[in-house]
């Protein structure tokens, strides 16, 4: 059974660029959630979708953005990169049925210089 | 609004012996509570959870968790610690009553490991 996945591993980017990021749920799930993760914090809800919809939203700007595709996979985007965007981003997939137990991919560590 | 303190940043403790790691919470009804560990460069781990009912709950790994609403406390322990328990450890917390899924989390705690 496929856990969470995400790609790539590892990004840098440079100051303004943009960047997508990818999860794709583990089997069964239908909902997925990112965070973002500085260094030495804990994770922090950037947004939840579910039926292709963003359905929730945490204290980020616009420049953040995402997209679920029918098949439950989602992406996230990041316009006009900050130096402060440099962080671990987590994917993290869940049911309907029980939205708040999430499970975790191994994230995708951005690096913004 | 809803906070999870970790008290703790970084513990250490002999291998064999117990652990306790201390997770506070602010919210007015029975939230849902989590425990995540993380190793270095992965993903979070679910350690165990609490819904409702028991207020003891076992997770994964040999931890359990007790739920203690007097003093809004979720304090994760393991009664014999091995060397590979050495990581981040975070409690979170989510509404009970809308079942949203946005997950608060704690800043950490992080466990060393002495031979």
């Amino acid at each position: 059974d496929a856990g969470v996945t995400q790609s790539p591993t590892h990004l840098i980017k440079t100051r303004g660029q943009q960047v997508t990021l990818r999860c794709s749920p583990k089997s069964g799930h239908d909902t997925v959630s990112w965070y973002q993760q500085a260094l030495g914090q804990g994770p922090q809800f950037i947004f939840q979708y579910y039926e292709e919809e963003e359905r929730q939203r945490g204290n980020f700007p616009d420049r953040f953005s995402g997209h679920q595709f029918p098949n439950y996979s989602s992406e996230l985007n990041v316009n006009a990169l900050l130096l402060g965007d440099s962080a671990l981003y987590l994917c993290a997939s869940s049911a309907r049925s029980s939205q708040v137990e999430q499970y975790f991919g191994p994230g995708t560590r951005l690096t913004v210089t | 609004a809803q906070s999870v303190t970790q008290p703790d940043i970084h513990i250490t403790v002999s291998e064999g012996a117990s652990l306790e790691l201390r997770c506070n919470y602010s919210y007015g009804a029975t939230p849902y509570l989590f425990w995540y560990v993380q190793s270095p460069g992965q993903g979070l781990q679910l350690l165990l959870k609490y819904f409702s009912g028991d207020t003891l709950v076992q997770g994964i790994k040999g931890f359990e968790a007790e739920f203690k609403r007097s003093q809004s406390s979720f304090n994760l322990r393991k009664p014999s610690v091995h060397w590979s328990d050495a990581a981040e450890y975070f409690c979170a917390v989510s509404h009970g009553s809308s079942n949203t899924g946005k997950l608060i989390f704690g800043q950490g705690t992080t466990l060393q490991v002495k031979p």
